[in-house]
C-alpha cells in the first residue's frame, strides 16, 4: 500500500547502533511535547512524553531530550531493531491539548 | 491507554459524493480529536470534538465539509462532504487519556483511507 513517509527525510541506521531522532517546534509557548511512531498503514502510536519543565525523560530503549532555549527536541533509540523502522513524529501541545506535529522522518533500520 | 477503532478501514469514493467515518472508543473519554493525513505528509488537525457541544474548527476546515458528531463519550463521526481528489487522505480520531501525574496522553484510531476519484 501507499507510505505515509514517501516525502519525508530519511535516517538509515545499520541494527544494532543507536539512531537519534531530531524535531524543531515552533512556539515557545508550549507545555508538553509528544513522540509518535506511525508504521506503515496504521495510526501514530504513542512511545514518549515530556513536559516543558524537564529537559531529558527515559523509557525502555529511548530518551527523549528537550532543549527550550533552541527549540528542539530529540529522540534517541537504543540499540535499534528492524522493528523500529517507521515514521517517527513529534507534536507538541500548543494549547487545550491540541497538537501540532511537526513534518516527520522515516527510520530504515538495515539488518 | 485506549482502543480506538474506526470504520471503514479504507473507502474509494467518487468526487461529489459524501462519506461518513465512525470513530468508536473502548473506554468514556471527553475529548476526541480528528486529523487529516495527506499522502507522504504530517497530521493536521481539523477539529475537537466534544460531547454535547459543536464541534471546533481548526483554520481551513469548516462545518460544511467536515461535519462532526459526538452523540456520547465513546463515539464519534466525521463526515468529508461533497468530495474531491484534494480530499483523499488518511483521516484518524484520536482520544485523550490520562497519563501518570497530570499529563494526558493522546492514542489514535488506525485510520481510514479515503481515495477520491
Amino acid at each position: 500500500g501507499e507510505s505515509v513517509g514517501l516525502h519525508l527525510p530519511t535516517l538509515s541506521v545499520q541494527e544494532g547502533d543507536n539512531s537519534i531522532i531530531n524535531c524543531a517546534y515552533s512556539n515557545s509557548a508550549s507545555d508538553y511535547f509528544i513522540w509518535y511512531k506511525q508504521e506503515s498503514g496504521k495510526g501514530p502510536q504513542f512511545i514518549i512524553d515530556i513536559r516543558s519543565n524537564m529537559d531529558k525523560r527515559q523509557g525502555q530503549r529511548v530518551t527523549v531530550l528537550l532543549n527550550k532555549t533552541v527549540k528542539h527536541l530529540s529522540l534517541q533509540i537504543a540499540a535499534t531493531q528492524p522493528g523500529d523502522s517507521a515514521v517517527y513524529f513529534c507534536a507538541e501541545n500548543v494549547y487545550g491539548n491540541k497538537l501540532v506535529f511537526g513534518a516527520g522522518t522515516i527510520l530504515r533500520v538495515k539488518s | 491507554s485506549a482502543v480506538i477503532s474506526q470504520k471503514p478501514s479504507r473507502d474509494i469514493c467518487q468526487r461529489g459524493t459524501s462519506l461518513t467515518i465512525q470513530c468508536q472508543v473502548d473506554s468514556q473519554v471527553t475529548m476526541m480529536f480528528w486529523y487529516r493525513q495527506q499522502p507522504g505528509q504530517s497530521l493536521t488537525l481539523i477539529a475537537t470534538a466534544n460531547q454535547g457541544s459543536e464541534a471546533t474548527y481548526e483554520s481551513g476546515f469548516v462545518i460544511d465539509k467536515f461535519p462532526i458528531s459526538r452523540p456520547n463519550l465513546t463515539f464519534s463521526t466525521l463526515t468529508v462532504s461533497n468530495m474531491s481528489p484534494e480530499d483523499s487522505s488518511i483521516y484518524l480520531c484520536s482520544v485523550d487519556v490520562r497519563g501518570t501525574g497530570n499529563s494526558y496522553e493522546q492514542y489514535f484510531g488506525p485510520g481510514t483511507r479515503l481515495t477520491v476519484t
